[in-house]
């Protein structure tokens, strides 16, 4: 089965600083772009963050650019999103995502379940 | 940054009719690279729709996709209780891929 698991979200002061990680399985990871989408309590789907397959490439939403840092490790079909400088603002429920394409930027058809950041004082 | 506007915000219909939901690009998204997922609460998004018109296997033929340029238009032909739901339409002809605001279809 082709799946995407999410975790080390949690709560954390404004300033500091978490790791998501995203464990794939069911599929050959190191041929697909993979994404970060948030979503914000009760509001709408925000693209984060994607890389390409060989992580040679990748690209950030401006709201977030400076301040958080994606990568991969395709020996451990694994995704990671580096969030420092955490704000208030970066509240939401973020979900890895998998482009169908070696490049991050197509759209998007495996989605985990998401993994939830508080950035809370 | 492509910038997509989904119109209406919400959409109050009945089981059994037809919905029409409208997505704009501030540019032309490149050789039709629009597709579109559906929100349930609590649930990750489902992509439906890709390039423009092409549905993914198993999506039912009620849900049909169209439009080129800046205008693309989602159609659900005949409202089942499954679909009502958040629906997102997304660009990835050009990097960042961006999603619009979502358009929510609710029961009248």
């Amino acid at each position: 089965e082709v799946q995407l698991v999410e975790s080390g979200g949690g709560v954390v002061r404004p300033g500091g600083s978490l790791r998501l990680s995203c464990a794939a399985s069911g599929f050959t990871f190191e041929e697909y772009g993979m994404s970060w989408v948030r979503q914000t309590p009760g509001k709408g789907l925000e693209w984060v963050s994607g890389i390409n397959w060989n992580g040679g490439s990748a690209d950030y939403a401006d709201s977030v650019k400076g301040r958080f840092t994606i990568s991969r490790d395709n020996a451990k079909n694994s995704l990671y999103l580096q969030m420092n400088s955490l704000r208030a603002e970066d509240t939401a429920l973020y979900f890895c995502a998998r482009a169908l394409s070696r490049y991050y930027f197509y759209y998007m058809d495996v989605w985990g379940k998401g993994t939830t950041v508080s950035v809370s004082s | 940054d492509i910038v997509l506007t989904q119109s209406p915000g919400t959409l109050s219909l009945s089981p059994g009719e037809s919905a029409t939901l409208s997505c704009r690009a501030s540019q032309s998204a490149t050789n039709r690279y629009l597709a579109w997922y559906q929100q349930k609460p609590g649930q990750a998004p489902r992509l439906l729709i890709f390039g423009a018109s092409r549905r993914v296997t198993g999506i039912p033929d009620r849900f049909s996709g169209s439009g080129s340029g800046a205008d693309f238009t989602l159609t659900i032909s005949s409202l089942e209780p499954e679909d009502f739901a958040v629906y997102y339409c997304q660009q990835y002809g050009s990097s960042p891929p961006t999603l619009g605001q979502g358009t929510k279809v609710e029961i009248k």
